[in-house]
């Protein structure tokens, strides 16, 4: 069964700061990885899709990238704003079903 | 562009009680999903349909069912409610397996 953690469950930054999330998986036969966001109490809204054979995806102030040898994706945040304070979640495609992280709690504070 | 739609947003049942959630997409996707998320679990998939008139348990299928109305409706049954199903159900679509996922708002289900 794919396994998806990402790391940290929660962070808190200062506005202005650039961050990294981070997402790992157990299996690598994927099809692609997801990047999501949750604002509180709505749905999940798409942020990044990485095909399998790519590397890194790239929109506005937000970097993707994928290691899929070694299981891992991270989402860089450049000069993060308040506005970015919700929950990312990182999804990974193994077949029909998308498997999902726990996500990251984040908070940019004024 | 409305996307994918969930009916009712809102809902309380008493155990026992039965009731269907409705979704629906207006994207042409081929394959739609619904999915539950409760703390701490994160998402997990209920049920899926990788094409109109096709449906296949997911992760977590016990005490749902599904129909796939046509290509655009997807709906989940909860025959007799049970306390555990308390929880937040997503439905999503995408077109193919190499394309991205869209989710619904979501509908808030209490079961007391």
């Amino acid at each position: 069964k794919q396994e998806v953690t990402q790391i940290p469950a929660a962070l808190s930054v200062p506005e202005g700061e650039n961050l990294v999330l981070n997402c790992s998986f157990t299996d690598s036969a994927i099809y692609n990885l997801q990047w999501f966001r949750q604002d509180p109490g709505k749905g999940l809204t798409s942020l990044l899709l990485i095909q399998s054979s790519q590397r890194e995806q790239t929109s506005g102030r937000l970097n993707a990238s994928l290691d899929k040898s070694s299981g891992r994706s991270t989402l860089y945040i450049a000069a993060s704003q308040p506005g970015d304070s919700a929950t990312y979640l990182c999804a990974v495609r193994h077949g029909y079903a998308l498997n999902f992280g726990k996500g990251t709690s984040l908070l940019v504070t004024p | 562009n409305a996307g994918v739609t969930q009916t009712p947003k809102f809902q309380v049942l008493k155990t026992g009680q039965s009731m269907t959630l409705q979704c629906a997409q207006d994207m042409n996707h081929n394959s739609m999903y619904w999915y539950r998320q409760d703390p701490g679990m994160g998402l997990r998939l209920i049920y899926y349909s990788a094409s109109e008139g096709t449906t296949d348990k997911g992760e977590v299928p016990n005490g749902y069912n599904v129909s796939r109305l046509n290509k655009r409706e997807f709906s989940l049954r909860l025959e007799s409610a049970a306390p555990s199903q308390t929880s937040v159900y997503f439905c999503a679509s995408h077109i193919n397996l190499n394309t991205e996922a869209f989710f619904g708002q979501g509908t808030r289900l209490t079961v007391v």
